[in-house]
C-alpha cells in the first residue's frame, strides 16, 4: 500500500533530551513536510523539503532539526531547545508542481 | 488579522441537515482552495481541491469559491454521524507557496 508512515505514534520526552520522529512516504512524491498542531490551532509549518539535501525553515523552526538524505524519509529532531514540544506532529508530503499534500497518522509527544 | 480565518466550533447539527463551513481570506493572490477532513488524533486527509473560484462537487459535499468576496464554503448535504470530525480549510498562492490553514472547525453530527 502506497502511503506516509510515521512512528512513534506517541513519543515521551525527558527534561533536556533530544528526540527523533520519523517520517517515511512510499508514494515517490518529491516535497516532504513537518507541521506542529496544538489544540484548536492551524497547522503551523515547522520545515519542508523539496528535493533530497535540501530543506528549508517553516514558520517555528527554533528548536528542531530535520535531515533530508534519502527522498522516503523526512526525520525530525526535537532538540532540548524546543521548550514547550508537547503537541501533534504531522508529516506530509506532496508530488512535485502541485498544491495537495498528504499526511501521515502523526505522532503525539509529550513531556515526563 | 491571521490570513486564513475559520469559527473553531463546535457546530452541532442533527443527522440528515445540510452543513455548511467556511473560511474567509485576505490575501486576494490565493488561487488554489483545499478542504481537509481531519478525524480525532489522527492526520488530515483531502478532502476537496478547487482552483479559482466556483463550485466542485463529489457526492455529498460541494467546495465553493467566492475570490470577489474572498470567502470559500464547504457545504455537506444529507450528513451522517461519521462526517463528525475537525474540517479544516487551506489555501495557496501556487506550487513555489506554502499552504496557509485556517484553524479547523469542529463538527459534530447528533444521531
Amino acid at each position: 500500500d502506497g502511503g506516509i508512515t510515521q512512528s512513534p505514534k506517541y513519543l515521551f520526552r525527558k527534561e533536556g533530551q533530544n528526540v527523533t520522529l520519523s517520517c517515511e512516504q512510499n508514494l515517490n512524491h518529491d516535497a516532504m513536510y513537518w507541521y506542529r498542531q496544538d489544540p484548536g490551532q492551524g497547522l503551523r509549518l515547522i520545515y519542508y523539503s523539496q528535493i533530497v539535501n535540501d530543506f528549508q525553515k517553516g514558520d517555528i523552526a527554533e528548536g528542531y532539526s530535520v535531515s533530508r538524505e534519502k527522498k522516503e524519509s523526512f526525520p525530525l529532531t526535537v532538540t532540548s531547545a524546543q521548550k514547550n514540544p508537547t503537541a501533534f506532529y504531522l508529516c506530509a508530503s506532496s508530488p512535485g508542481q502541485t498544491e495537495t499534500q498528504y499526511f501521515g497518522p502523526g505522532t503525539r509527544l509529550l513531556v515526563l | 488579522q491571521k490570513e486564513v480565518e475559520q469559527d473553531p466550533g463546535p457546530l452541532s447539527v442533527p443527522e440528515g441537515a445540510i452543513v455548511s463551513l467556511n473560511c474567509t481570506y485576505s490575501n486576494s493572490a490565493f488561487q488554489y482552495f483545499m478542504w481537509y477532513r481531519q478525524y480525532s488524533r489522527k492526520g488530515p486527509e483531502l478532502l476537496m481541491y478547487t482552483y479559482s473560484s466556483g463550485n466542485k462537487e463529489d457526492g455529498r459535499f460541494t467546495a465553493q469559491v467566492d475570490k470577489s468576496s474572498k470567502y470559500i464554503s464547504l457545504f455537506i448535504r444529507d450528513s451522517q454521524p461519521s462526517d463528525s470530525a475537525t474540517y479544516l480549510c487551506a489555501m495557496s498562492q501556487g506550487s513555489n507557496y506554502q499552504l496557509i490553514w485556517g484553524a479547523g472547525t469542529k463538527l459534530i453530527i447528533k444521531p
